[in-house]
């Protein structure tokens, strides 16, 4: 089964501080990585996704991952982040369906806390 | 294009009842799952539907059953409902392409499920 870890549970920084959020998984076959972004009182949101090809990928609002397949790492990045950053963050391998999408197994979320 | 929508947003049921929690996925998508979020236990998979049928299952009692319409809209049940059970409840839909997992899961807002 796949499994995956979120290595910091809560993390603070200033306004134009550097971020870098470590997940690992399990290694299960097929492997299609996403961050998802959980603002306060919104719905989850895609942050960005891997599913093959150049191993470091960007998302939306700067944010970056890298993909390294010999550590089973998919670590997010953001070189300054804003206050608006604040939010959980979640990593989500996806084990694929056979005939359907497939499950997406959950980290326990990092929660981002940034100071202005 | 109309999101993810879950309806209701928020209910309050006794011990011993049941519920139903309704998702009506994006307009296309014909894949949907359930998650079942907790403060201790963080994001969970519960199932997935797909063309009607129940594709994948996650560690769930059996009190936890689901179904999807030929419309793609799925609803999810919990009979005699426990404490244990108040969680935010997360419906995702996607598509998917051809033999490529190549999409992601929009989610919806959720049901907040409060058991008293």
């Amino acid at each position: 089964a796949q499994s995956v870890s979120q290595h910091n549970h809560h993390v603070i920084l200033s306004e134009a501080a550097s971020l870098e959020l470590g997940c690992n998984y399990s290694y299960g076959g097929t492997v299609n990585l996403f961050w998802y972004v959980q603002y306060p009182g919104q719905h989850l949101q895609l942050l960005l996704k891997y599913f093959s090809g150049d191993p470091l990928v960007k998302g939306i609002k700067g944010f970056e991952a890298e993909f390294i397949k010999s550590k089973f790492s998919f670590n997010l990045r953001k070189p300054s982040v804003q206050w608006s950053d604040t939010a959980e963050y979640f990593c989500a391998p996806l084990t694929p369906g056979g005939t359907s999408y497939g499950k997406l197994t959950f980290g326990q979320g990092t929660i981002l806390t940034v100071h202005p | 294009k109309a999101g993810v929508t879950q309806t209701p947003r928020y209910l309050i049921k006794t011990r011993g009842q049941q519920v139903t929690l309704s998702c009506s996925p994006i307009s296309g998508h014909r894949s949907v799952s359930w998650y079942q979020q907790t403060p201790g236990q963080g994001l969970q998979f519960l199932f997935e539907y797909f063309s009607e049928t129940q594709r994948n299952k996650g560690n769930f009692p059996g009190r936890f059953s689901g179904r999807q319409f030929s419309n793609s809209r799925s609803e999810m049940n919990v009979s005699t409902l426990e404490l244990g059970d108040s969680a935010l409840y997360l419906c995702a839909s996607s598509s998917r392409e051809s033999d490529r997992v190549n999409t992601e899961a929009f989610f919806g807002q959720g049901t907040r499920l409060t058991v008293v």
